[in-house]
């Protein structure tokens, strides 16, 4: 199974920062990298498919990178509304294994 | 608008057997694959399992290969997961989600999920 590791695990920012978290594959998996955002007491929502691809209704602060096993979400201006938990998650081949989430506190 | 209800979680002992259900509504059932992601009380996301659009293809997790069953019934919009063996370590939120299909890089992935539940709660407790 592909593993997948994200960092850091925690991060403090402030409104406006800019962010960013990343994402290490355990092999290549191309561009089949998925971003997401989980509030807490809410399901998963989408942010990011096929590495950079922004999903239908989501902001442009967000954006991701990479291919290969390396891979980054960031956000260009942090919003009260973006502290949440970030989970990566590879889409190359099943088991479609998650990262194990990066928190985002207010500073 | 997209809606999936996940029904059929509750406490179960161990060993036991349970089997979830998620209705979906909003969008054209048989044009998706579909699948099931779970979450374990203060913990991540654990990918589970999931079914191509017809339910020629299926996917699980190491961890529950063998003792979950993933299925759906088109003409009703509805997705099960089968689960037996129950263990504590199966204990969590169910979510159903939508398999969101794309092609990148000279191929294509059903591995996103555009659309969740609200989730099922699954208790294994003796």
């Amino acid at each position: 199974d592909i593993q997948m590791t994200q960092s850091p695990s925690s991060l403090s920012a402030s409104v406006g920062d800019r962010v960013t978290i990343t994402c290490r594959a355990s092999q290549s998996i191309s561009t089949y990298l998925n971003w997401y955002q989980q509030k807490p007491g809410k399901a998963p929502k989408l942010l990011i498919y096929a590495a950079f691809s922004l999903q239908s209704g989501v902001p442009s602060r967000f954006s991701g990178s990479g291919s290969g096993t390396d891979f980054t979400l960031t956000i260009s201006s942090l919003q009260p509304e973006d502290f949440a938990t970030y989970y990566c998650q590879q889409g190359y081949s099943t088991p479609y294994t998650f990262g194990q989430g990066t928190k985002l506190e207010i500073k | 608008e997209v809606q999936l209800v996940e029904s059929g979680g509750g406490v179960v002992r161990p060993g036991g057997s349970l089997r979830l259900s998620c209705t979906a509504s909003g969008f054209t059932f048989d044009d998706y694959g579909m699948g099931w992601v779970r979450q374990a009380p203060g913990k991540g996301l654990e990918w589970v399992s999931d079914i191509n659009w017809n339910g020629g293809s299926t996917g699980y997790a190491d961890s529950v290969k063998g003792r979950f069953t993933i299925s759906r019934d088109n003409a009703k919009n509805s997705l099960y997961l089968q689960m037996d063996s129950l263990g504590a370590e199966d204990t969590a939120l169910y979510h159903c989600a939508r398999a969101l299909r794309y092609c990148s890089a000279g191929g294509c992935s059903s591995g996103a999920s555009d659309y969740w539940g609200q989730g099922t709660l699954v208790t294994v407790s003796s």
